[in-house]
């Protein structure tokens, strides 16, 4: 049974950076292609980044790509997600997946002054 | 980017009814489409993938068609713990997109 257990929540100010951990049990990380999407207030989801499953590239949406950055611990079998620069507009859910199948609990994460 | 369109945005059915979703894209994702259920307070479920290949525990009450630009969702007879907010999201262009949801209510 694969499990993606995501870190805690996490209130920042604007400006500063989150990092975000996504604990994979079960499977590999290494054979697996990992995705953030995050989730607003609206509830609307948006994909944010993944890995390109032919090349192992990141890929990230234009809207981040000068500010996330996805790295993983293949040691600690873990993912992560940091984003920087953030604001008010970035308070959200942010998901790790292995899209479609498999998702993290959710890690929410508040920025405010 | 694809646009997903999702329709109804709400659609209020009663138990034991009928509910069929509709997914469009904008352009051909293939079937490079999976259906997602959603509560409150919780991760997406996926449903689907594939466009029609069922994933693993979901009910057989639920169906799910299409490919290229139309998609649909089908939930032959509602339960209680059918109520819930269903996303689509192609997988076959970067980046990855979502429709905005239908909220199936009662």
């Amino acid at each position: 049974q694969v499990q993606l257990l995501q870190s805690g929540a996490e209130v920042k100010k604007p400006g500063a950076s989150v990092k975000v951990s996504c604990k994979v049990s079960g499977y590999s990380l290494s054979k697996l292609s990992m995705h953030w999407v995050r989730q607003g207030p609206g509830g609307r989801l948006e994909w944010l980044a993944g890995h390109d499953p032919e090349d192992g590239e990141t890929i990230s949406s234009q809207k981040f790509q000068d500010r996330i950055s996805l790295t993983e611990d293949r040691a600690t079998n873990t993912a992560y997600m940091e984003l920087t620069s953030l604001r008010s507009e970035d308070t959200a859910v942010y998901f790790c997946a292995t899209i479609p199948m498999w998702w993290g609990q959710g890690t929410l994460v508040s920025v405010s002054s | 980017e694809i646009v997903l369109t999702q329709s109804p945005g709400i659609l209020s059915v009663s138990p034991g009814e009928r509910a069929t979703l509709s997914c469009r894209a904008s352009q051909s994702v293939k079937t490079n489409l999976a259906w997602y259920q959603q509560k409150p307070g919780r991760a997406p479920r996926v449903l689907f993938y594939g466009a029609s290949t069922r994933a693993t525990g979901v009910q057989p009450t639920f169906s799910a068609s299409g490919s290229a630009t139309e998609f649909t969702l089908t939930i032959s007879s509602l339960q209680s713990e059918d109520f819930a907010v269903y996303y689509c999201q192609q997988y076959n262009d970067w980046p990855y997109t979502f429709g905005q949801g239908t909220k199936l209510e009662i």
